[in-house]
């Protein structure tokens, strides 16, 4: 079966400050990777995702993910967050011979002025 | 509209009551997801379908709950003889294509309260 760790309930960062979001999945075969973002009272977006290729994908808003096929981490960074990323983060993951996307339990992130 | 479009945005039901939920996809989108987000929790998957294939039914957590979708159009949700551990917000993706691209975009969901 194939699952998502996001071992950090939340996440405090200083506006200003470098942003890291962990996140670590299981799943048979080659993975596919996603992160996605949930702003209060909205519905999820996509931020950003790993198929094949290169290991440090670029996505919106200045966010990026760097894949680690040894440590099984697709960890979320932001170089320097804005307080208007305060939101709530979900990575997830799916086989790429399977249908069924998995999200983790998802993070919190406050950016604090 | 040009998004997943999602019915009733909130809804407060008795124990007992049936209640629908439905899902209006991104036209030309052959995949459709049904998800569950509990308070403060992450998301939780219930059913996909794609094109004209066998649902996968696997997420359901029992039999008052069901799924059905006409075609590559809307979807229904329908929870049978609501509890109060039903209540959560229900959340509909649609994408072009199940694999490769994988990128889902999702409703605002549609919240239940169940008293």
């Amino acid at each position: 079966a194939q699952s998502v760790a996001q071992p950090e309930d939340q996440v405090n960062v200083a506006e200003g400050n470098p942003l890291t979001v962990k996140c670590t999945y299981s799943v048979s075969g080659n993975p596919y990777l996603f992160w996605y973002v949930q702003y209060p009272n909205r519905g999820l977006q996509f931020l950003l995702k790993y198929i094949t290729g290169d290991n440090l994908v670029k996505g919106s808003y200045g966010f990026e993910a760097e894949f680690n096929k040894s440590q099984t981490s697709f960890h979320l960074k932001k170089p320097s967050a804005l307080v208007s990323d305060s939101a709530l983060y979900f990575c997830a993951v799916r086989g790429a011979a399977g249908n069924k996307l998995t999200f983790g339990g998802g993070t919190r992130v406050l950016v604090k002025p | 509209g040009a998004g997943v479009s999602q019915s009733p945005s909130n809804k407060v039901t008795e124990k007992g009551k049936d209640v629908e939920l439905r899902c209006d996809p991104i036209s030309g989108h052959t995949a459709l997801y049904w998800y569950r987000q509990r308070l403060g929790q992450g998301l939780e998957f219930l059913i996909y379908f794609q094109g004209n294939s066998a649902p996968d039914k696997s997420g359901l957590p029992s039999d008052r709950f069901s799924a059905e979708r006409t075609g590559e159009s809307v979807s229904t949700l329908t929870i049978q003889r609501t509890q109060q551990e039903d209540s959560a917000v229900y959340l509909c993706a649609s994408s072009f294509r199940d694999r490769e691209a994988g990128e889902l975009f999702f409703g605002e969901g549609s919240r239940l309260t169940v008293l």
